[in-house]
């Protein structure tokens, strides 16, 4: 199946720092792109929709100055959590639209962020 | 808003069995359904898609759909132990054809 890489997988922060995640798709272009947060024993809950060339969309109650996100082009998108606070550790998921069967959704490893 | 819904679990059963997950979705126009596997600390992998009504086999899973009672089900045949994991269910749903997530159902598969 269609491949999509996060790196880094984990990270520790200091407290006030920012920090990259980047989320590419290997063998597939991918104009739209999709990050999630997921929280210890909870769902999957999505942050914004990136679409390749344009501003992200982001869900009702994420902060856009915060989590910026850039998806320059058509196989990378990163997300970038400026000002890190400790509220902000999370396990941070990007998944990627291929153009295969029903435009399936394809997810990375996801990245550990730990904010100290 | 458009919700998926499924039991927490845990589900338990015994090795070899089956296993049935059941997810409800409550927006009716939704068209597209995905059952995703995540073990703890992993990322979600995807197990099978469903778009029509009936059954979808692919080698020990089954996805059910009912559009008609808005209902996504997944049986897993032969349940193995690591098979033990949680389960999302998803509809395609939102406006930017993103995914939305149940809470998920963690199955555990004892030897």
């Amino acid at each position: 199946g269609a491949v999509v890489s996060q790196h880094p997988s984990r990270v520790i922060c200091k407290s006030g720092t920012s920090v990259k995640i980047e989320c590419r798709s290997l063998d597939f272009q991918a104009t739209t792109m999709f990050w999630y947060r997921q929280f210890p024993k909870q769902s999957l809950m999505l942050m914004a929709t990136s679409n390749e060339g344009s501003k992200a969309t982001y869900e009702q109650g994420v902060e856009k100055d915060k989590f910026l996100i850039n998806h320059a082009s058509l196989t990378l998108s990163t997300l970038t959590v400026t000002s890190a606070h400790p509220e902000d550790s999370s396990f941070y998921i990007c998944s990627a639209r291929s153009g295969g069967p029903g435009n399936t959704i394809y997810f990375g490893e996801g990245s550990w962020l730990t904010v100290v | 808003q458009k919700e998926v819904e499924q039991n927490s679990g845990p589900l338990s059963v015994p090795e070899g069995a089956i296993a049935s997950l059941n997810c409800t979705y409550s927006d009716r126009g939704s068209q597209s359904f995905f059952w995703y596997r995540q073990y703890s600390g992993k990322s979600p992998e995807l197990i099978m898609f469903i778009y029509s009504n009936g059954d979808k086999e692919d080698g020990r899973f089954t996805a059910q759909l009912n559009k008609a009672s808005q209902y996504v089900s997944l049986l897993i045949r032969d349940s193995q132990p690591s098979d033990s994991a949680t389960y999302l269910c998803a509809v395609k749903g939102g406006s930017q054809g993103n995914l939305i997530f149940g809470k998920g159902t963690k199955l555990s598969v004892k030897p």
